[in-house]
């Protein structure tokens, strides 16, 4: 265990759900992020927050929402995804200016399949 | 602007020494890392450098930097199965920010 935990594991779901991803972690860090992996791409940072406040939303689609509603949890809020939207979707945190030294702890991640 | 750059697979024999290679673009980069990815975890950090140094040694692990040409590599000494993974190049110019490479799958044959 990292300290980082993400459920559900793996999720299957129509383009018309509706789902949400949950992260939590206990390691007393105040930054959290959503990174979005496909194979053979480089990780996308999808969204930071920093002390709960959202600091980067990198051009991500709406159907993409993102919940942090204290510095231990973080949430990503699906609707109507599309098929290329299938990846591992991991979170990570970080202790804010420490990051650079210490880089991220990952959570396992979600496996997200949209059929 | 970040980018970084990694060949994608890599086999290597097992007891053999592996080398995986990063570029990236960022002459302001001043932390460069070395995640791990085991089958169906996250990534895990491996270790880290300093911009300023050129040479890391931690057991079987070598981290070499040229920061003139923007290369980076790791070197595993003695290869074991458990090395099987994908290793990621990251690399930080902000507090909050890492830009990763896309992985290279490392595979160890026996």
């Amino acid at each position: 265990e990292t300290g980082v935990t993400q459920t559900p594991r793996h999720l299957v779901m129509g383009m018309t759900n509706k789902k949400s991803l949950k992260c939590e972690q206990h390691l007393g860090h105040n930054a959290m992020y959503w990174y979005k992996q496909s194979a053979k791409k480089p990780l996308e940072l999808m969204f930071v927050y920093n002390f709960k406040e959202q600091t980067e939303n990198n051009s991500v689609p709406s159907r993409f929402s993102p919940e942090c509603p204290n510095s231990s949890h973080l949430f990503l809020h699906l609707h109507t995804l599309q098929p290329e939207d299938s990846a591992l979707y991991l979170c990570a945190s970080s202790q804010g200016t420490s990051a650079r030294l210490l880089g991220y702890t990952f959570g396992s991640g979600t496996r997200l399949t949209v059929v | 602007g970040e980018d970084v750059e990694q060949s994608l697979f890599l086999s290597v024999r097992e007891g053999d020494s592996s080398v995986i290679n990063c570029t990236y673009t960022d002459s302001s980069s001043t932390y460069l890392y070395w995640y791990k990815q085991e089958p169906g975890a996250g990534l895990q950090l491996l270790t880290y450098i300093f911009s300023n140094m050129d040479m890391k040694q931690d057991q079987r692990l070598t981290v070499l930097l040229n920061k003139k040409d923007k290369h980076l590599s790791l070197r595993i000494a003695d290869t074991q199965t458990g090395d099987s993974a994908i290793y990621f190049c990251a690399e930080s110019t902000h507090d909050y920010k890492l830009s990763f490479g896309a992985g290279t799958t490392v595979t160890v044959r026996a």
